[in-house]
């Protein structure tokens, strides 16, 4: 069955950086585009990046352009988000999800890992 | 951006009652709204894709409907398990994709 586990998340200070990853298994990795979503404390869902299968195209939430970057290696079946300048509200747990059609660049998305925390503070 | 719109915020209900709740797209969306179920301390659960289509595995007491700007997920006949937050999501404008604040639905 499809598994995405993140990790990466950890406490860091602000306009520090930090990567995550989130590992892929159960699926053809390489042909499903990606997401990060995350969720601050308390709060609701906000989706932040997207990746198509083939990693030509990425898109990002107006919160995050410029200071992330969201990859893929489908050789190794990972999924990154590299995290720059990083602000007291990008404080969240870091989800990755799975596109639910193959070859789709926006649809529902129908597995999601169990999330990683990010937490910037000095 | 399309803003998306959820109500009622909060919702307290008895076992076996019925449960609506909306989402308000601030513009014309065609289908393309899915619903997700996130219990305490888990991650969010795809429940029903482009509006009406049942995700495989979850149960048929809960389905979808709307298009356009005005969307319903109902849950017919709640369990007990079914206590969670429901968000609305929208995948129609890339790339602005957004989620509803969510809806908590409390039982009593």
């Amino acid at each position: 069955q499809v598994q995405l586990v993140e990790s990466g998340g950890g406490v860091v200070q602000p306009g520090r950086s930090l990567r995550l990853s989130c590992a892929a298994s159960g699926f053809i990795f390489s042909s499903y585009g990606m997401h990060w979503v995350r969720q601050a404390p308390g709060k609701g869902l906000e989706w932040v990046a997207l990746i198509s299968d083939d990693g030509s195209n990425s898109y990002y939430a107006d919160s995050v352009k410029g200071r992330f970057t969201i990859s893929r290696d489908n050789s190794k079946n990972t999924l990154y988000l590299q995290m720059n300048s990083l602000r007291t509200e990008d404080t969240a747990v870091y989800y990755c999800a799975k596109e639910g059609t193959a070859y789709d660049l926006a649809g529902a998305l129908d597995s999601w890992g169990q999330g990683t925390l990010v937490t910037v503070s000095s | 951006e399309v803003v998306l719109t959820q109500s009622p915020d909060f919702q307290s209900v008895t076992p076996k009652e019925t449960v609506t709740i909306t989402c308000r797209a601030s513009q014309s969306i065609g289908r393309s709204l899915h619903w997700y179920q996130q219990k305490p301390d888990q991650s969010p659960k795809l429940l029903i894709k482009y509006a009406s289509q049942s995700f495989s595995g979850v149960p048929s007491r809960f389905s979808g409907s709307g298009s356009g700007t005005d969307f319903t997920l109902t849950i017919h006949s709640l369990e007990p398990e079914d206590a969670a937050t429901y968000y609305c999501h929208q995948s129609s404008s890339l790339p602005g994709l957004t989620f509803g604040g969510g809806t908590k639905v409390e039982i009593k």
